[in-house]
């Protein structure tokens, strides 16, 4: 079984400074590697797949990176509406599963 | 636009089984673009994978949850189920009913939730 785990739990980050989100996979999981924003009371929203590739509509302050155990979001300049929990999710090439990470909350600081 | 609507009791008493409905519209559920998942949260924790089904029916289940989880589609309905059986307080959660997209056979991500609903274990 993979595991992910998110590091830090919680962020704090002043506006207009970048944001840096890690997420490490318990074994190799290629580039099987998105990332979601949740907002408090709302349902998740992806931000990014395939490790790199934003999702549509996603704005280009966000980017992820990474490959095998080692993976990182990155928030080039925090807006107002950036701060939420962000979780990182594995997807298994077969049999097809879901495995997130514990998140990491970033607040104003 | 697809839209996703959970639906289903939000008590369930201990040892019960909860069953909960995914209504989709804007999209048809028979599609090859897509599977059609369940993914929960419980209060204040992270995000927790239960199952996702293609319309043909094929299943596949988080194994920690797997002997007491069922997901079944109604394609004249366009909607999915979700049952889970032999409930504790553990089971209470936020359930969300989502639209997972595939790229070639591999099931990737969400892209469509519903917006949630709670369901609470307590007698």
């Amino acid at each position: 079984e993979i595991v992910m785990t998110q590091s830090p739990a919680t962020l704090s980050v002043s506006p207009g400074e970048r944001a840096t989100l890690s997420c490490r996979a318990s074994q190799s999981v290629s580039s099987n590697l998105a990332w979601y924003q949740q907002k408090r009371g709302q349902a998740p929203r992806l931000l990014i797949y395939g490790a790199s590739t934003r999702a549509t509509g996603i704005p280009v302050r966000f980017s992820g990176s990474g490959s095998g155990t080692e993976f990182t979001l990155t928030i080039s300049s925090l807006q107002s509406e950036d701060f939420a929990v962000y979780y990182c999710q594995h997807y298994n090439n077969w049999p097809p599963a879901l495995t997130f990470g514990g998140g990491t909350k970033v607040e104003i600081k | 636009q697809v839209h996703l609507q959970e639906s289903g009791p939000g008590l369930v008493k201990p040892s019960e089984t909860l069953s909960l409905t995914c209504n989709v519209s804007g999209d048809s559920i028979i599609t090859q673009r897509y599977y059609w998942g369940w993914i929960r949260q419980p209060p204040g924790r992270e995000l927790e994978w239960i199952g996702s089904i293609h319309f043909s029916g094929s299943t596949y289940y988080n194994p920690s949850l797997k002997t007491r989880v069922t997901i079944s589609v109604d394609t004249s309905t366009n909607q999915f189920s979700l049952r889970l059986s032999s409930v504790t307080a553990a089971d209470t959660a936020v359930y969300y009913c989502a639209r997972l997209f595939v790229e070639g056979v591999v099931v990737v991500a969400a892209t469509s939730w519903g917006q949630g609903t709670l369901v609470t274990v307590s007698s």
